[in-house]
């Protein structure tokens, strides 16, 4: 069966520095892969979609890798701040499929 | 504000009650989901909605009953539930199946 894997444990990273974040996943293979921010009760937000064609993605301080051989994508925040701190959700997808799964997240302390 | 409005906030029932969710979105999007998230799990994929159409059930119990009037509006229907049910309760839609997931800020339920 499909699965996906984030780093389990919550990640400190000093104010500044680059945060980065994995998602594997294996059985499967995406057409695409998305993240999500999510803050404490309330619902995912919508930052990056990165296609199988595409090996990086930028936006801002953001940005996303898709390596569909290793079946990796990594999330980099640069220049982070403590505002970044939230839980972090990949979401490897199928072509136009309705069934999107999600990685159980890794939650992300920027550290002042 | 995401455009997508969730009611119920917050919910807390008794194990023979029987009430609903409601979700609403103003995004003219085509697809709507439930998920449910429970505390140190994965989002979970309960239903979709594709032009009022259900698409996906994902193997949930028959006490939650989906209902889907149009394609603004998605209900869930609750029904003698379980305290293993308590959860946090999150609406989304989408233009391009399963692209780009609007959630709304959920319903935080808790079951006596």
């Amino acid at each position: 069966s499909q699965k996906i894997e984030q780093n389990s444990e919550a990640l400190n990273i000093q104010e500044g520095k680059t945060a980065t974040l994995t998602c594997n996943y294996t059985n499967y293979s995406p057409a695409y892969l998305q993240w999500y921010r999510q803050d404490p009760g309330r619902g995912p937000v919508f930052l990056l979609l990165i296609r199988e064609n595409e090996k990086e993605k930028r936006k801002e301080r953001l940005k996303v890798t898709f390596d569909t051989t290793l079946k990796q994508s990594l999330f980099h925040i640069t220049a982070s701040q403590p505002a970044d701190s939230a839980t972090y959700l990949c979401a490897p997808s199928m072509n136009r499929d309705d069934k999107i799964i999600f990685g159980k997240g890794t939650r992300l302390h920027i550290l002042p | 504000e995401t455009g997508v409005t969730q009611t119920p906030r917050h919910l807390v029932m008794g194990m023979t009650n029987k009430k609903s969710l409601k979700c609403e979105q103003h995004l003219g999007h085509n697809a709507m989901y439930w998920y449910k998230q429970s505390a140190k799990k994965p989002l979970e994929l309960m239903f979709v909605y594709n032009f009022k159409e259900q698409t996906e059930n994902n193997s949930v119990p028959s006490r939650f009953s989906p209902e889907c009037p149009n394609s603004s509006h998605l209900f869930l229907h609750l029904h003698t539930l379980q305290p293993e049910d308590s959860a946090l309760y999150l609406c989304a839609s989408s233009q391009d199946g399963g692209e780009k997931l609007f959630f709304g800020s959920g319903t935080q339920l808790s079951v006596l």
